[in-house]
């Protein structure tokens, strides 16, 4: 089993749509929690991150983290066509800045 | 700032042949990794590295090797490409610190071995 298992999609949805993409981990020892945006053919970028329970939001962004679970969410309300992307969650904290990625999401909002 | 730098973009490699792939950062960062992307399998971490002239080894580190010599560079090497090194290879850089340690990544390098 991996330690970080993410839905994988992939997701189409139209503008406008409320967007949840999971991820789950076994890992009780990572401490924080991202979620990276990759479009196509680039490099990944920090989109959001959050260290504990509960939600954080950004904008059209919502963090959420449940350790008890498990269980990380990336929400995006008001989903836009520049959303269109592969969403990565990475879970880190346990020594030297590594993180350990899930598989990524394909996300396409169509107009 | 450039940030983090790869080169070459793109290769190609016949099975057996050797490469080397160039990583540059100029944040001044501590620790860089290489990963590499396949589909459906997110990123990988194939080395790592905490400092200059240190190097240690990732979760998929067999065929690959990896030197920093300098700190703003970290080299990956193949010394007898496979096929099954076909994938977009990414390094990225980070700073130790007490809280979130944000990787910063390059564009990518495509390197398809036939």
């Amino acid at each position: 089993q991996k330690e970080v298992e993410q839905d994988p999609g992939p997701l189409s949805v139209p503008e406008g749509a409320i967007v949840s993409l999971n991820c789950t981990y076994s890992n009780s020892a990572f401490q924080y929690f991202m979620w990276y945006r990759q479009y196509s053919r680039k490099g990944p970028e920090l989109l959001m991150y959050t260290y504990s329970s509960g939600n954080k939001e950004d904008g059209r962004f919502t963090a959420q983290v449940d350790k008890s679970s498990k269980y990380i969410s990336l929400f995006i309300r008001d989903s836009q066509p520049s959303d269109s992307a592969t969403y990565l969650c990475a879970l880190g904290g346990t020594s030297y800045g590594k993180l350990t990625f899930g598989q990524g999401t394909i996300l396409t909002v169509h107009p | 700032n450039a940030g983090v730098t790869q080169t070459p973009k793109f290769r190609v490699l016949k099975t057996g042949q050797s490469m080397t792939l160039l990583c540059a950062q100029d944040m001044n960062h501590e620790y860089m990794y290489w990963y590499r992307q396949d589909p459906g399998m997110g990123l990988r971490l194939i080395h790592y590295s905490v400092g200059e002239g240190t190097t240690a080894k990732g979760e998929v580190p067999d065929g690959y090797n990896v030197s920093r010599l300098k700190k703003q560079n970290f080299l990956l090497g193949l010394e007898s490409a496979a096929p099954s090194q076909t994938s977009v290879y990414f390094c990225a850089s980070a700073n130790p610190g007490t809280g979130v340690n944000e990787q910063f990544f390059g564009p990518g390098t495509r390197l398809t071995v036939l």
